[in-house]
């Protein structure tokens, strides 16, 4: 199975502030016939189900705020908050569907400092 | 309004047997890849199996292999996961999701765009 490492487990910052989470997979995700990298990313509030954000890595899902942006390609990516803001205050998960068998990172904590 | 709705949980003890349902309203779930995910208290996500458009084909974790099984009922719109054998460790909050893409010619790798609530598994004596 494709291995998802989130660094770092957690990250306070201040409002306003540029929040930068990254993620690294075991193996490459990117699916050379269609240049598509098979990764995505989630918010989860507590207390509700997760929230896509991105998908293809760089695809921002309907109704996501572009101060949100999602980069990388391969076994790199990347998610930035360009300028945190309270609501931003969440669990950040990174996900791999290349294979059949779909794996996500253990999540970072974002918290205002 | 596109919608999943989880049912089916509650508390079991170890050993037992317990089957989950989905229900998806608000589009055409006949044509949808879906899975489960679960979610450990304080934990991370967990995937733990998806199911093809026509039920044909079903993938799972090696964590449930040979003991949870999906199905689903395309004229009921609905989702299942049949839980045997179950464990202290199986405790979590199980959520169903949906694939991003909605067409028959979907291979089934996408991500989920659209998340239950999520219903609630205890497994304890």
């Amino acid at each position: 199975d494709i291995v998802m490492t989130q660094s770092p487990d957690s990250l306070a910052v201040s409002l306003g502030e540029r929040a930068t989470i990254n993620c690294k997979s075991s193996q490459s995700v990117l699916y050379n016939s269609n240049n598509k990298n098979y990764f995505a990313w989630y918010q989860q509030k507590p207390g509700q189900p997760p929230k896509l954000l991105f998908y293809s890595a760089s695809t921002r899902a309907s109704g996501v705020p572009d101060r949100f942006s999602g980069s990388g390609s391969g076994t790199d990516f990347t998610l930035t908050i360009s300028s945190l803001q309270a609501e931003d205050v969440a669990v950040y998960y990174c996900q791999q569907y290349y294979t059949n068998t779909r794996t996500f990172g253990q999540g970072t904590k974002v918290e205002i400092k | 309004e596109v919608q999943l709705v989880e049912t089916g949980g509650g508390l079991v003890q170890p050993g037992g047997s317990l089957r989950l349902s989905c229900a998806a309203s608000g589009f055409t779930f006949s044509n949808y890849w879906m899975s489960w995910v679960r979610q450990a208290p304080g934990k991370g996500l967990e995937w733990l199996a998806k199911i093809k458009q026509d039920g044909s084909e079903k993938y799972y974790v090696d964590s449930v292999k040979g003991r949870f099984t999906i199905s689903r009922d395309n004229a009921q719109k609905s989702l299942y996961l049949q839980m045997n054998s179950l464990r202290a460790e199986d405790s979590a909050v199980y959520y169903c999701a949906r694939d991003l893409c909605g067409a028959l010619t979907c291979a089934g790798y996408d991500a989920f765009d659209i998340w239950g609530q999520g219903t609630i598994i205890t497994v304890s004596s």
